[in-house]
C-alpha cells in the first residue's frame, strides 16, 4: 500500500455543476500531480503542485483548478462540468528530487457527469 | 510538445513466450522514461525507469535515443504478468506524459 488515498471513489454529477476531489498524499511528499484518464486511454497530466505552489500545467482549461495544503492533502476542483469530464481522476504524490522522480498513485476517483 | 506512443492496444502471448511491448516517444530534450503497470483491481505503480538500468520481475527496457524507443521486454512471460502497461516520459518541467497503454494477456 502506497499511502496515497483519494476520496470519494465514485461520484455522479450533473452538467454545469462543480466538483471537488480530494487526495491525501504520502507523509513527507512535497509534490502532488493530478491526471485525467478517459476510458481506454492513458492518464493525461492536468497540473502539479510543489510545496503548495502550482509548478506545471497540462492542456486543461482554467475551470480545472487545484490546491495543495501543508498537511500533504490536495484538491482538484472542476467548475461548470461538461459531459466529457467523465473520467477516472488520479492523484500521484512524490518526494521529488532530481534523482528521485517516482510517483505513487492513488486508486482514483471515477467521476460521471450526466 | 512531447508525445508517447504505444502502438499495440492489446498483446496476447502464451506462457513462456517472449514479450515485447513497444513504446516510441518524441521529445526535444533529454528524456527520462518509465514503465508503469496496473494489475487487475490495483493502482498504477512504477515497474522500472531507464536511469536505473535494472531488471524488475524479469522485465528490462533499453532507451534507444536513435530510434526514440523504450521497448519493454521479458524473455519468458508468466500468467501473473497479465496487466495494463503504460510507457511514460518525464520532461524537464517534471510533467509526466503517458502513452495510451498496452494490455498484456498471458494465456496458460
Amino acid at each position: 500500500e502506497t499511502g496515497v488515498t483519494q476520496s470519494p471513489t465514485h461520484l455522479i454529477k450533473t452538467r454545469g455543476q462543480q466538483v471537488t476531489l480530494r487526495c491525501s498524499s504520502q507523509s513527507g511528499h512535497n509534490t502532488v500531480s493530478w491526471y485525467q484518464q478517459a476510458l481506454g486511454q492513458g492518464p493525461q497530466f492536468i497540473f502539479q503542485y510543489y510545496r503548495e505552489e502550482e509548478n506545471g500545467r497540462g492542456n486543461f482549461p482554467p475551470r480545472f483548478s487545484g490546491l495543495q495544503f501543508p498537511n500533504y492533502s490536495s484538491e482538484l476542483n472542476v467548475n461548470a462540468l461538461e459531459l466529457d469530464d467523465s473520467a477516472l481522476y488520479l492523484c500521484a504524490s512524490s518526494f521529488w528530487t532530481p534523482m528521485n522522480t517516482e510517483a505513487f498513485f492513488g486508486q482514483g476517483t471515477r467521476l460521471t457527469v450526466v | 510538445a512531447q508525445r508517447v506512443t504505444q502502438p499495440e492496444k492489446l498483446l496476447s502471448v502464451f506462457k513462456g513466450a517472449p514479450v515485447e511491448l513497444k513504446c516510441n516517444y518524441s521529445y526535444s530534450g533529454s528524456p527520462e522514461l518509465f514503465w508503469y503497470v496496473q494489475y487487475s483491481r490495483q493502482r498504477l505503480q512504477l515497474l522500472l525507469r531507464h536511469i536505473s538500468r535494472e531488471s524488475i520481475k524479469g522485465f528490462t527496457a533499453d532507451l534507444n535515443k536513435g530510434e526514440t524507443s523504450f521497448h519493454l521486454k521479458k524473455p519468458f512471460a508468466q500468467e501473473e504478468d497479465s496487466a495494463m502497461y503504460y510507457c511514460a516520459l518525464l520532461d524537464a518541467g517534471n510533467m509526466l506524459t503517458f502513452g495510451g497503454g498496452t494490455r498484456l494477456m498471458v494465456k496458460p
